[in-house]
């Protein structure tokens, strides 16, 4: 079974396109995530989802969105796609995301290219 | 501001040793964690260090020196399984955490 789990694995759109990612994890962890790495292979946090609050990088544009249907998905919804979107996007999942030793478990990546 | 400096990249070779190392500076500190990111894979879990010294597990270890932010990821006997790129994060006085950009390590045989 896998325990974080993010489709589509790969997604080509046009600029301007809106698109959304779906990630689900059934570990029963509270706290869900989503990361941006870029070409630079840099790791960047765009959200953090637990049943208490988000907690949005503020360097992240409005047009990215995360919605929770429930603890155990955190959809990422992106409106007027644009050229500098183009990266492989991470979902993860921590069981407690306000405790140091918060290992994360991460999805396989969704690769977006945005044309 | 927060920064985590890491080597680019490493070449070693296959049955021999190899240290990577990570200096931080960061906004408090609740513990550093190395993962390991195959090519076109996601990032595993490692390791993770909250007090000063080593903590080994298995071919891998890493140590932590907080007095001078600092860690390193040791890892023996290599295999070219683990040709893979080991990323260093820290996790903040908010509990968030800071990641390196990674060291691509190449093994040889």
């Amino acid at each position: 079974d896998t325990a974080v789990s993010q489709t589509p694995k790969y997604l080509v759109t046009q600029m301007g396109n809106d698109k959304s990612i779906k990630c689900e994890q059934n570990l029963g962890h509270d706290t869900m995530y989503w990361y941006k790495q870029d070409s630079k292979k840099f790791l960047k946090i765009m959200f953090s989802y637990n049943n208490k609050e988000l907690i949005i990088n503020e360097t992240v544009p409005n047009r990215f969105s995360p919605k929770s249907p429930d603890k155990a998905h955190l959809n990422l919804h992106i409106n007027s796609l644009e050229l500098g979107d183009s990266a492989v996007y991470f979902c993860a999942s921590s069981q407690d995301g306000s405790s140091g030793a918060n290992v994360l478990t991460f999805g396989a990546g969704s690769r977006l290219t945005v044309l | 501001g927060q920064n985590i400096d890491q080597p680019t990249e490493m070449t070693a070779t296959e049955g021999a040793i190899v240290q990577i190392n990570c200096t931080y500076q960061t906004s408090g500190f609740n513990g550093l964690f190395w993962y390991q990111q195959h090519a076109g894979e996601a990032p595993t879990f490692l390791s993770y260090n909250v007090l000063d010294g080593l903590e080994e597990k298995g071919r891998f270890s890493s140590f932590l020196s907080r007095s001078k932010g600092y860690s390193y990821l040791l890892l023996k006997e290599l295999q070219m399984k683990d040709s893979a790129s080991y990323l260093c994060a820290v996790m903040d006085s908010n509990y968030q955490l800071i990641w390196g950009a990674g060291t691509k390590l190449i093994i040889k045989p």
